[in-house]
């Protein structure tokens, strides 16, 4: 199966800080996305990094990629209590295979003020 | 900013109803999902629609299940007989492209609850 998986599960930390989050995958990859969901609600598409990319930035969010190590991390910079929400990574079916999208269980990211 | 709408936004139903869940992806969209998440779970992909056809579907997508885009606008979600396990936030999302950058927008979801 390719199903991304989120580490930590759960991340606190204090407003201002930063926030890591980590998603690994099993097979190849075109593109990965980002997505963040508050409580019970849609989810909201935060980035887009393709395979060739290595990084990319958008606002107060940075995201990696490591194809090498089937690996991307969510860098959040000076957190806001309105980043707490659960984040997921989600990855398409590789060689141009864009009919299915995997899921991880996502990080649960509490944000204190 | 074009969005997925869906509706309704909570549908209750008793065991064995059918019901039909709508959604409105962006107008200039061309590939079509459905996903599930069951509370407290990982969100699953349940089947993915293009050029009026079902494009690939999961093992959750039974004959219980079925797909249509009735008009230029409109994609829908249809489980003929509900059951309890079917409880869960179904998630539309539509995607412009078959390009590697193209993104893939969801909508707000409907939570459909299986009494």
């Amino acid at each position: 199966s390719q199903q991304g998986e989120e580490d930590p599960q759960a991340l606190s930390i204090q407003e201002g800080e930063n926030a890591t989050m980590n998603c690994s995958y099993k097979t190849s990859i075109n593109n990965l996305q980002w997505y963040r969901q508050n409580s019970g609600r849609g989810l909201v598409h935060l980035i887009l990094i393709r395979s060739n990319e290595r990084e990319k930035h958008s606002g107060r969010l940075r995201v990696t990629l490591d194809t090498s190590k089937k690996s991307s991390s969510l860098l959040i910079t000076a957190s806001r209590a309105a980043d707490t929400a659960s984040y997921f990574c989600a990855t398409d079916g590789g060689e141009y295979n864009f009919n299915k999208f995997y899921f991880g269980s996502g990080t649960k990211l509490n944000v204190k003020p | 900013e074009p969005e997925v709408t869906q509706t309704p936004s909570h549908q209750v139903t008793q065991m064995g109803q059918e019901v039909i869940l709508r959604c409105v992806p962006i107008s200039n969209h061309l590939y079509f999902y459905w996903y599930r998440q069951i509370l407290g779970q990982k969100v699953e992909f349940l089947v993915s629609f293009y050029n009026n056809e079902i494009s690939e579907k999961s093992e959750i997508f039974d004959d219980q299940f079925s797909v249509e885009r009735p008009d230029g606008s409109n994609f829908t979600l249809k489980i003929r007989s509900t059951k309890l396990e079917d409880s869960a936030m179904y998630f539309c999302a539509s995607r412009q492209s078959g390009a590697v950058s193209g993104e893939q927008y969801f909508g707000p979801g409907t939570r459909l609850t299986v009494t």
